[in-house]
């Protein structure tokens, strides 16, 4: 399977301030996807990220919110824009494997925003 | 739309003794099921999944399955509970239209005493 890097694994920033957060896959992979965690919920999930063509957002989820680069087949970037409390959550991107139908995570990013 | 309960909030158990965590699920169309595990600070981990073929099915650290169509559940099983499976676990279907979108269950902590 896969080895899916998260950087950062934990930040605490500032209100009204942006955060990035990059995914690294070791393999190419198609589809790239990034969940949000809020604090002792489940994981929703916020867009589909494919090379060469724009995010897909799911409801609830706007772009100039959570902007999501997808510059290659191995990396993708999610940002957390205009920061507030509410945004303070674990982030995680995961990938698919091709023919195997499971997805595989990185191991998230714990954004706390005060 | 699809989607899975999860309708316990947590499960205590005693090492050495047999372990469920329930699951059941609404989907439309053949019923594609995960579980993953989370372990504090980590990212998910995939356990097992059912697309199809054998009603049990039987996935990483011991851990199994049962998919029963007629309850529309998937529960997760271990014949014997260490403490090292306390975590949190979660039960997810596939989002329409694509194996590697997942809709989540709520999650349930697994708590093994010694």
């Amino acid at each position: 399977s896969a080895v899916i890097s998260q950087k950062p694994s934990r930040d605490i920033c500032q209100r009204g301030t942006s955060l990035t957060i990059q995914c690294q896959v070791d393999s190419q992979v198609t589809m790239m996807f990034w969940y949000r965690q809020q604090p002792g919920q489940s994981l929703t999930l916020i867009a589909t990220a494919n090379q060469g063509s724009e995010a897909t957002y799911e409801s609830g989820f706007v772009i100039d919110k959570f902007p999501i680069s997808r510059p290659n087949l191995t990396f993708s970037t999610l940002t957390v824009s205009n920061l507030s409390p509410e945004d303070s959550s674990i982030y995680l991107c995961s990938a698919d494997q091709g023919p195997a139908p499971e997805a595989f995570f990185g191991q998230g990013t714990r954004l706390t925003v005060v | 739309a699809q989607s899975v309960a999860q309708p316990e909030d947590q499960v205590n158990v005693a090492e050495g003794n047999p372990l469920t965590v329930k699951c059941t699920y609404s989907v439309s169309g053949n019923p594609y099921l995960f579980w993953y595990v989370q372990y504090p600070n980590r990212g998910l981990q995939f356990l097992l999944k059912y697309i199809t073929g054998d009603n049990l099915v039987k996935g990483s650290y011991g851990f199994e399955a049962e998919f029963n169509k007629s309850q529309t559940s998937f529960h997760l099983k271990k014949p014997s509970a260490l403490v090292s499976d306390s975590a949190l676990y979660f039960c997810a279907v596939i989002h329409q239209g694509s194996f590697q979108k997942l809709v989540f269950g709520t999650g349930t902590r697994l708590l093994v005493s010694p």
